[in-house]
């Protein structure tokens, strides 16, 4: 039973536009949202979290939007450049000492 | 640089045979995570480690071990591989166990079994 979901396998976007990568989860317990991404031939790397406590977080031209009420988050990436092209995780824990859950990833590709 | 490094890239092995595979770390992390992670799925936690307390996920079946002899080294050993235990291998660490704390994953290793 897949408590978080990225229904998106693939998502093809053009350089300089916005990418938009969802993440839906069915587990109300979690409170902590991460986004990993990963390159080919490397491991997941630390993007961006979100704490339950907000609805936004940003970093640089990375922002992740939190709906609780949907159980819903999303990454936006604007703009989009031809090295964010990899495979995004994201990745949701609750309160407590209990490890992460993952998604199963969108790859992002970015077209010059 | 500060990293995880995970011994080999590629391992190769047949149907039933032992395999050992390896993961180390310079962060001086408490926490040691082993996922397996096949084509298109998402990445699923085996074990982790919390310094030398040994924490097994329920469905993990028992033909995977793990050892952590010291801080910096982690081994998964797998007993009797199957077919469909081929899949990649990550190791990952944090500083401490909580919902915020970040995992550093190492590149990996593509087991495949013949």
């Amino acid at each position: 039973d897949q408590q978080v979901k990225q229904n998106s396998p693939s998502l093809s976007v053009q350089e300089g536009r916005i990418s938009i990568l969802n993440c839906d989860y069915t587990n109300s317990m979690f409170d902590y949202f991460l986004w990993y991404k990963k390159y080919p031939a490397e491991g997941p790397t630390f993007l961006i979290s979100i704490s339950s406590i907000k609805d936004k977080n940003e970093d640089g031209r990375f922002t992740v939007f939190l709906n609780k009420s949907a159980k819903h988050l999303s990454l936006h990436i604007v703009p989009s450049q031809p090295g964010d092209s990899a495979v995004y995780f994201c990745a949701a824990s609750n309160q407590g000492n209990t490890p992460l859950v993952f998604g199963k990833g969108t790859r992002l590709s970015v077209i010059a | 640089d500060a990293m995880v490094i995970q011994n080999p890239r590629y391992q190769v092995t047949q149907f039933g045979k032992p395999v050992t595979l390896s993961c180390s770390q310079t962060l001086n992390h408490n926490v040691m995570y082993w996922y397996q992670q096949k084509s298109s799925q998402a990445p699923k936690l085996l074990f982790h480690y919390y310094d030398k307390d040994f924490n097994n996920e329920a469905d993990t079946p028992d033909n995977f071990q793990s050892r952590r002899p010291n801080t910096s080294f982690c081994f998964l050993d797998i007993r009797s591989p199957g077919l469909g235990d081929a899949a990649m291998y990550l190791c990952a660490t944090s500083r401490d166990m909580g919902r915020s704390e970040k995992l550093f994953f190492g590149s990996g290793t593509q087991l495949s079994v013949l």
